[in-house]
């Protein structure tokens, strides 16, 4: 059965840091990888999905997927305060993107 | 903005009551969600619908039930809640599993 871990489970950077998040998965069939984040009393919204090995860039945002090493990752350049959240990885099960894993999260705190 | 909306925002009840919830969203998706947020944060897909049609069903309690009048809506009722229900249900949307998932903000549930 898929099994998604993320880590660090908390991570703190100073305010214009490097932020990275780590994400490990277990099925070898996935082919729909997500980071979303939410904020305190919101739902969790999408940051950016990767479905290619190798990177993606949007804006302060860096995705990195590695399908034989099980491993995604996203990565916040010049890290804000506002970017202090849960962030989750979301994987799909297999080819089925309907169907997807969340890990249990990684608290990022930017500190001003 | 916000685009899936739920209501209640809150909910309080007894043990042994039935309730229930919606979601409406207004982006013309063709799938909707049903997720599980628990105290932990420990996001969990329970239903998913496309088109009115349940095609993902996880492991859940028979006492949930997913109620889809149309591809815009999606309810969830709760026959007869256990403490183990309280938690944040959140309902979203997207308009292809593979595509970005939209969240609403979800309803809390506690059960006293």
């Amino acid at each position: 059965q898929q099994k998604v871990q993320q880590s660090p489970e908390s991570l703190i950077v100073p305010e214009g840091g490097m932020a990275s998040l780590n994400c490990t998965f277990s099925d070898r069939n996935s082919q729909y990888f997500w980071w979303y984040r939410q904020h305190s009393g919101e739902g969790p919204k999408a940051l950016m999905s990767i479905f290619s090995n190798g990177d993606k860039k949007e804006g302060r945002f860096t995705a990195h997927l590695n399908k034989a090493s099980l491993h995604v990752s996203l990565h916040i350049k010049d890290s804000q305060p506002s970017d202090s959240a849960l962030y989750f990885c979301a994987v799909s099960i297999g080819t089925n993107a309907y169907k997807v894993i969340f890990g249990k999260g990684t608290h990022l705190h930017v500190l001003p | 903005e916000t685009a899936v909306f739920q209501t209640p925002n809150y909910h309080v009840t007894q043990v042994g009551n039935e309730v229930s919830f919606n979601c409406k969203q207004t982006l013309g998706h063709d799938t909707m969600y049903w997720y599980k947020q628990d105290s932990k944060k420990l996001l969990k897909i329970m239903f998913s619908y496309n088109n009115k049609q349940l095609i993902v069903n996880e492991t859940v309690p028979r006492r949930f039930s997913p109620q889809s009048s149309d591809k815009a809506h999606l309810n969830l009722r709760i026959k007869s809640v256990e403490p183990e229900d309280s938690a944040v249900y959140l309902c979203a949307s997207s308009s292809q599993g593979y595509t970005e998932v939209f969240f609403g903000k979800g309803t809390r549930l506690t059960v006293v």
